[in-house]
């Protein structure tokens, strides 16, 4: 069973303070995104990256940086954590080849910001 | 950039058929999508259809594509509580796989 997981499901920071969300997933897919959810605002890019050590910016990055490292691994980070990304996060990956490029999502972690 | 629009809410009866509708800007789309989020739960891929297409089916699922009006459609028949969700419609366009997605409509099903 095709598997993203993320580090957790809820965390709660200080306002400041510098915040890692890992995503890993199982099925060897070259694409990785993470996206922010917000009530009326949907789902908006934050990142993408279609390779190892390869990264995009998608439509929002401001306050936010990517690692990626290994291919299985993508890294969301926020250099100082800010009450306005209190929001929901979302990973997901995805094959860069084949036919309708399912994106496979993580269950999501809930950040607050104090 | 592209632009995805659905409305909020809708609410419907157990057992009767639901109809969530999606609009876009990006007339280049290949794949068009409907995802699925449950309450704490990240998005699963519902259906989709590609750019060529008009209908599809699939099982209690139909999609319509009007390509002409940028107007997608998902109809679930026969309605059940389980299907009380957020359907997120969505758009591949551009490199790199990047999917556009909407705001997501929530489903209410009255029993």
């Amino acid at each position: 069973d095709v598997k993203v997981t993320q580090s957790s499901r809820y965390l709660v920071k200080r306002t400041g303070e510098k915040v890692f969300l890992e995503c890993v997933q199982d099925m060897d897919h070259e694409n990785m995104f993470w996206y922010r959810q917000d009530p009326g605002l949907g789902l908006r890019l934050i990142y993408f990256s279609y390779d190892v050590k390869m990264k995009e910016k998608g439509d929002i990055p401001e306050g936010y940086s990517v690692s990626r490292e290994k291919k299985e691994r993508f890294s969301l980070i926020l250099e100082s954590a800010s009450t306005n990304q209190t929001s929901m996060y979302l990973c997901a990956s995805s094959f860069n080849r084949g036919t309708y490029n399912e994106q496979f999502f993580g269950p999501g972690t809930r950040l607050t910001v104090l | 950039g592209e632009d995805v629009e659905q409305s909020l809410f809708l609410s419907v009866r157990e057992g009767d058929s639901s109809v969530i509708n999606c609009t876009y800007t990006d007339s280049s789309s290949t794949y068009l999508y409907w995802y699925k989020q449950e309450p704490g739960a990240g998005l699963q891929l519902l259906t989709y259809i590609f750019s060529n297409m008009d209908m599809k089916q699939d099982q209690r699922l139909t999609v319509l594509l009007n390509k002409k009006d940028k107007h997608l459609s998902l109809r679930i028949a026969d309605t059940q509580t389980g299907d009380s969700a957020i359907y997120f419609c969505a758009i591949l366009s551009g490199g790199y796989q990047k999917v556009t997605f909407g705001i997501g409509t929530k489903l209410q099903v009255i029993p």
